[in-house]
């Protein structure tokens, strides 16, 4: 079975912060996916990697930057932390085919206060 | 571009009843299309998809989608309702040869005893 772990469940950080979020998969999946989900809006794309040191912004980069230093492995960097980013953050992967699904983890739940 | 509209943030059902939950997408090039569910604080779970072929797809739990491409629609039923079947539902297009997933901004369906 695919899985893909992300490193904390539930995280508080306060405003200003340096925040990681880590993400790893172990199915050799060449795409890996950040997403923050908020109620109504449904999942929104923060930045994908299609490959190692590859990265695409998404529809919501603003103030997220990524690290994919190994192809296992896509972290989301919050450089400083705000009150609006307060979310459910969502890691993905998925072979590079159009026709293959993504897999997801199970979530962190970032309060930032 | 590709969109998902799911139509009906709620939907609730009597145990025992249809389910139906609607999802009609766009897309300029031939999509594959996904149905997901997100069960509390977990990730999201692939249901279904279609890719090519056949377009009445059968996916896990009992539930199925249709294809219409006449209609670029993709609506997910299930003819029995569950109680466990009670999570948010999530609607994803892919355009063939791209990376992204948009994905729509969710049904909760809510089934009731």
């Amino acid at each position: 079975d695919v899985k893909v772990t992300q490193s904390s469940r539930y995280l508080v950080k306060r405003t200003g912060e340096k925040v990681f979020l880590e993400c790893v998969q172990d199915m050799d999946h060449e795409n890996m996916f950040w997403y923050r989900q908020d109620p109504g809006l449904g999942l929104r794309l923060i930045y994908f990697s299609y490959d190692v040191k590859m990265k695409e912004k998404g529809d919501i980069p603003e103030g997220y930057s990524v690290s994919r230093e190994k192809k296992e492995r896509f972290s989301l960097i919050l450089e400083s932390a705000s009150t609006n980013q307060t979310s459910m953050y969502l890691c993905a992967s998925s072979l590079r085919q159009s026709i293959y699904e993504q897999y997801f983890g199970p979530g962190t739940r970032l309060t930032v206060t | 571009a590709q969109s998902v509209t799911q139509l009906g943030s709620h939907v609730s059902v009597s145990e025992g009843a249809l389910v139906l939950l609607r999802c009609n997408y766009s897309s300029s090039v031939p999509p594959y299309l996904f149905w997901y569910v997100q069960y509390p604080n977990q990730g999201l779970q692939l249901l279904l998809k279609y890719t090519t072929g056949a377009t009445l797809v059968k996916g896990i739990n009992g539930f199925e989608a249709e294809f219409k491409k006449s209609e670029t629609s993709f609506h997910l039923t299930k003819p029995s309702a569950h109680m466990s079947d009670a999570a948010e539902y999530f609607c994803a297009v892919r355009g063939s040869g791209t990376y992204k997933y948009i994905f729509g901004t969710g049904t909760r369906l809510k089934v009731l005893a």
